[in-house]
């Protein structure tokens, strides 16, 4: 199994829409869980770390689920500003190494 | 806001060529990183440095590979004979120390091309 999944996509979803992603880990040493984001060609940039509790930013809503060893990222109110890839990241305690997930690539579509 | 800053952009060298990228990490972090993204594929981590020494690398880091911070402010990856699977998008990231999520922020990244 490999040590994070994500469904690399695309998903293309109107403008507006309510769009979820998944993401399944497989080391249940992992402490530490963020959500990235990377435009084509660009760095990964920090979107929201994930509190075992969940979390909301905004339009953004990260879940965490231990027992089942998944992550979630909810985008209410999409906006073509959203059209990314989001990448799935997790470390397994300290300030050691994050390791990514492939990527979701989203869409908005106008 | 601070960020991580990298040069050169771009860099072009011949297969067997040494290269140096450099970064400036953001400058209260106190723990700093490398990572390579090859075209279409996922981030992948190379080094980890605090305290100027090496605290972690990856199957990817090998001789070939080295680190430096030769002075307060700068982070540097060394590639003493570059291959071309070397060709990537080089990412450097620094993080504060100061909490137990160690939140990691990344660099614009230096595309490297070997030819």
């Amino acid at each position: 199994r490999k040590e994070v999944e994500q469904d690399p996509g695309p998903f293309n979803v109107p403008e507006g829409a309510t769009v979820a992603f998944n993401c399944t880990y497989s080391n249940s040493a992992s402490q530490s869980f963020f959500w990235y984001r990377q435009d084509c060609r660009k760095e990964p940039k920090l979107l929201m770390s994930v509190y075992s509790s969940g979390n909301e930013d905004g339009r953004f809503t990260a879940q965490l689920n231990r027992a089942s060893q998944y992550i979630s990222l909810l985008i209410r109110d999409s906006k073509l500003s959203d059209s990314a890839t989001y990448l799935c990241v997790f470390n397994s305690g300290g300030y050691q190494k994050v390791t990514f997930g492939i990527g979701t690539k989203l869409q908005v579509i106008p | 806001e601070p960020e991580v800053t990298q040069t050169p952009s771009h860099q072009v060298t011949q297969m067997g060529q040494e290269v140096i990228l450099r970064c400036v990490p953001i400058s209260n972090h106190l723990y700093f990183y490398w990572y390579r993204q090859i075209l279409g594929q996922k981030v992948e981590f190379l080094v980890s440095f605090y305290n100027n020494e090496i605290s972690e690398k990856s199957e990817i880091f090998d001789d070939q590979f080295s680190v430096e911070r030769p002075d307060g402010s700068n982070f540097t990856l060394k590639i003493r004979s570059t291959k071309l699977e070397d060709s990537a998008m080089y990412f450097c990231a620094s993080g504060a120390g100061t909490t137990s999520y160690n939140e990691q922020f990344f660099g614009p990244g230096t595309r490297l091309t070997v030819l």
